[in-house]
């Protein structure tokens, strides 16, 4: 069975810096590009960053680029979010979620989600 | 960015009656040199993460119930659900992924009239 399991969140105050991350299992990591889509409270959805199956590109949404860094280790299963720089607005449930199959850059659509974790940014 | 806009904000369906959500891009979303169409949709239930629905507008996920069908291209495409079942009450999202960033709409809240 598929499972992505995010860590990591919790409260911090602005300016400060967190990592999530979020352990896979139930398929070939290394062979999926991954995501992490946020979700602020009472809210809709939104994209975050990608990053391809070997990690050499990466992609941001304009809110966080330059903020935030995507990463990964195959060798673990494990996706990364490095978190700069928070702000009150950064406030949200961050998702990893599992793109679609096909290719090794980003596809575009995410099939298998984790259940978030919480990033309050709050002095 | 591609603005993607859903209608109607909110809907109330009788249970086995048919309920349809549309979605609106601000660019078209297809890819003429393909004739594919790079458009997806999301269930989200209360306190759940989104679950995908539909992919490339009109493929449906594994393990979807049949009563979900996507259609649509350019700027424009619909989710159906054919006969509402107590269980499809949620907030269901279209998103595009033809160009970065990848952006959703603002969610539709589905409910029993």
């Amino acid at each position: 069975e598929v499972q992505v399991l995010e860590s990591g969140g919790g409260l911090v105050q602005p300016g400060g810096s967190l990592r999530l991350s979020c352990a896979a299992s139930g398929f070939s990591f290394s062979n999926y590009a991954m995501t992490w889509v946020r979700q602020a409270p009472g809210k809709g959805l939104e994209w975050v960053a990608a990053i391809s199956v070997t990690g050499d590109n990466t992609y941001y949404a304009g809110s966080v680029r330059g903020r935030f860094t995507i990463s990964r280790d195959n060798s673990k299963n494990t996706l990364y979010l490095q978190m700069n720089s928070l702000r009150v607005e950064d406030t949200a449930v961050f998702y990893c979620a599992k793109d679609g199959p096909g290719t090794s850059n980003p596809q575009g659509y995410f099939d298998s989600w984790g259940r978030g974790t919480l990033v309050t940014v709050s002095s | 960015d591609i603005v993607m806009t859903q209608s109607p904000d909110s809907l109330a369906v009788s249970l086995g009656e048919r309920a349809t959500i549309n979605c609106k891009s601000s660019q078209s979303v297809s890819s003429t040199s393909n004739n594919l169409n790079f458009l997806t949709w999301y269930q989200q239930k209360p306190g759940q993460p989104p679950k995908l629905l539909i992919y490339w507008a009109s493929t449906r996920e594994s393990g979807v119930p049949d009563r979900f069908s996507g259609s649509g291209s350019g700027t424009d495409f619909t989710l159906t659900i054919s006969s509402l079942q107590a269980e499809d009450v949620a907030v269901y999202y279209c998103q595009q992924y033809y160009d970065l960033p990848y952006t959703f709409g603002q969610g539709t809240n589905l409910e029993i009239k």
